[in-house]
């Protein structure tokens, strides 16, 4: 099936510092999506990306669809204790056969902030 | 409610043992999934709903699971004769958009089956 090699696996970070992770794909993916979960929660959405080449931003959250629609990445800007999670990259395949609805997620980036 | 929101939280379950998983999505969602997580891994897709129609279930591991939502609100997720493998986080998902898109996740039931 297909697969996302989401980079990197963890992140140790001191307050205040940006992250970047991202995530890739051997095939196109219509739809990129990055979630944020946290321990014994639910992913939760934070940004939602579906044309190339397209950034958006969500407070200090920037993400990118690339343009090959092949890869994504999220920036996280002066990053704060409460950023602490595990980050995933989902997308949506474009030849899926009609199963548009499925996401494929990634394996997660543990991010650590300390304080 | 305002979220989806899945029952037990938690559920330990005797090797052989039937489960049964609940879930109510946000209100007049039309679409409903369930995801698998197991532990260091992002949620694998299960199944999918549209209203009451149950329109993949081509991620289910085996004929021991299944799932249901008869009137096109709350879904059930049964696993028969539990085995240790089937231990996870099993995750809802409702959306509003026919071809799926944003998801909103439950927090899930955490399953150990000893």
């Amino acid at each position: 099936g297909q697969q996302l090699n989401q980079s990197p696996q963890s992140m140790f970070i001191q307050e205040g510092e940006d992250v970047s992770m991202n995530c890739t794909s051997s095939s196109i993916f219509n739809t990129w999506l990055w979630y944020k979960q946290d321990p014994g929660e639910g992913p939760v959405l934070l940004i939602a990306l579906y044309k190339a080449g397209e950034l958006t931003s969500n407070g200090r959250l920037t993400a990118q669809f690339g343009i090959t629609r092949k890869d994504s990445f999220l920036n996280i800007s002066a990053s704060i204790p409460s950023d602490v999670g595990i980050y995933f990259c989902a997308g949506q395949p474009m030849n899926s056969g009609g199963s548009n609805y499925k996401l494929t997620f990634g394996k997660g980036t543990l991010l650590t902030v300390n304080p | 409610g305002a979220g989806v929101s899945q029952s037990p939280r938690y559920k330990v379950a005797k090797r052989g043992q039937d489960v049964a998983l609940r879930c109510d999505p946000i209100s007049g969602h039309v679409s409903l999934f369930w995801y698998q997580q197991a532990l260091g891994q992002g949620p694998e897709f299960l199944t999918y709903f549209q209203n009451e129609a149950q329109l993949d279930k081509s991620g289910l591991p085996s004929d021991r699971f299944f799932a249901e939502r008869p009137e096109g609100s709350v879904s059930t997720l049964k696993i028969q004769r539990t085995q240790q493998e089937d231990s996870a986080v099993y995750l809802c998902a409702s959306s509003s958009n026919r071809a799926g898109g944003k998801l909103f996740f439950g927090s899930g039931t955490q399953l150990s089956v000893l």
